[in-house]
């Protein structure tokens, strides 16, 4: 069955460094990718989407890789800030798979300042 | 521009009653709009998703169903509410077909 892997285990960095979360999926080819941010007791916020013929895809301080060999993505937060802290998602779609998008469990991130 | 409500932000019933929770999306027209709920620590798990009035493709068998009787209402049910509904419910709409899904605040439902 297709599965979506984000490491379960939080991220804890030093505030000014670069945070780097894992997007992981197996029996799936998707057409994009995307990645939310989560806050506590919010809906998620969409952040970013890369394609699958895209290699990597940037906004503001975060850049976002999609590796469809490995089928992995990397989500990056340059100069990663306190107020960066959230649980962030990945999720899949394809172009045939109808309206449906699988969603992963997300990473928690914590940035010390 | 568009926006999405939900109601109520918090509920706590007992079991074996019923459910009613509510989403609105505004400024958009025909919008997909999608049910999930998320257990403590899990992903989202897609419940319902509606691509037009009257519209429904259930993903996973239980207790809840849902009816979307206006463009841009979506309304989630249950005749009897079990424990293991327990969970925080998220109401979403999408345009286009990048599905990029949009979210409501979200239901904590808490049943006792």
């Amino acid at each position: 069955s297709q599965k979506i892997e984000q490491n379960s285990e939080a991220l804890n960095i030093q505030e000014g460094k670069t945070a780097t979360l894992t997007c992981n999926y197996t029996n799936y080819s998707p057409a994009y990718l995307q990645w939310y941010r989560q806050d506590p007791g919010r809906g998620p916020v969409f952040l970013l989407l890369i394609r699958e013929n895209e290699k990597e895809k940037r906004k503001e301080r975060l850049k976002v890789t999609f590796d469809t060999t490995l089928k992995q993505s990397l989500f990056h937060i340059t100069a990663s800030q306190p107020a960066d802290s959230a649980t962030y998602l990945c999720a899949l779609g394809t172009d045939t798979g109808g309206f449906k998008t699988i969603f992963g469990a997300g990473t928690r991130l914590f940035v010390k300042a | 521009s568009q926006t999405i409500h939900q109601w109520p932000a918090t509920l706590v019933q007992p079991v074996g009653s019923p459910l009613s929770l509510e989403c609105t999306v505004e400024g958009t027209s025909n919008p997909n709009l999608y049910w999930y709920r998320q257990a403590a620590g899990r992903g989202l798990q897609l419940l319902f998703y509606s691509v037009g009035i009257g519209q429904i493709s259930s993903e996973v068998p239980q207790n809840l169903s849902a009816s979307r009787p206006q463009d841009r209402q979506f309304i989630l049910s249950s005749k009897k509410l079990l424990l293991s509904d327990s969970g925080f419910y998220l109401c979403a709409w999408s345009v286009g077909g990048e599905n990029i899904q949009y979210f409501g605040a979200g239901t904590r439902l808490s049943v006792l």
